[in-house]
């Protein structure tokens, strides 16, 4: 079965860091550009971060760019979002999201996994 | 970046019935537009890419059609299924950005 599964969410202290993870299964991993998407409790998908197949290209949205970084290790068929200095405005569901094959770093997302939810309160 | 705007924000229809969903870009972003399902406490679900492509899988009473700024999502014969959130995503740049959301309600 093709499948995504994140990992890693729980509750932090606002300036605090976590690492959340993504499992990649049932296709091969490093051909496909990997996205982050979350979602706040309530609210609409908000896109944060894009990984190309080797990790060449890294795109950030500007509300994490600085504090976020994105990185994959092929060989284990994962993906790992570290989150630094985290503020209460980041509380939300993380996804990760593969890309569909395009040849390009564009295109719709048509895998995703279930979600890990990360609050950031004190 | 830029802005995709969704009309209605919500909607109620009942089973059977024709609804169709918008979505208008700031700027042309060509057919770079996909169309997704969430429904509470669940993943979003691709439905159709590329403006009107169907995704494997999803049943063909969704279908999708636009290239520019102005797309449309229609659903017909809705399904007890189908009452969900639907977003657009413009894919033609990052950052790549969703529209709001429409919520589409049993009447």
């Amino acid at each position: 079965e093709v499948q995504l599964v994140e990992s890693g969410g729980g509750l932090v202290q606002p300036g605090g860091s976590l690492r959340v993870s993504c499992a990649a299964s049932g296709f091969s991993f490093s051909n496909y550009g990997i996205n982050w998407v979350r979602q706040a409790p309530g609210e609409g998908l908000e896109w944060l971060s894009y990984i190309s197949t080797s990790g060449e290209y890294i795109y950030y949205a500007d509300s994490v760019r600085g504090r976020f970084t994105l990185s994959r290790d092929n060989a284990k068929n994962s993906l790992f979002l570290q989150m630094n200095s985290l503020r209460a405005e980041d509380t939300a569901v993380y996804y990760c999201a593969r890309k569909v094959l395009t040849g390009t770093a564009l295109g719709a997302f048509d895998i995703w996994g279930q979600g890990t939810m990360v609050t950031v309160s004190s | 970046a830029i802005q995709l705007t969704q009309s209605p924000s919500s909607l109620s229809a009942s089973v059977g019935d024709t609804v169709t969903i918008t979505c208008r870009a700031s700027q042309g972003i060509s057919s770079a537009l996909a169309w997704y399902q969430q429904k509470p406490g669940k993943a979003p679900k691709l439905l159709i890419y590329d403006g009107s492509s169907l995704e494997s899988g999803v049943p063909s009473r969704f279908s999708g059609s636009g290239s520019g700024t102005d797309f449309t999502l229609t659903i017909s014969s809705l399904q007890p299924e189908d009452f969900a959130t639907y977003y657009c995503q413009q894919f033609y740049n990052y950052p790549n950005t969703f529209g709001q959301g429409t919520k589409l309600e049993i009447k």
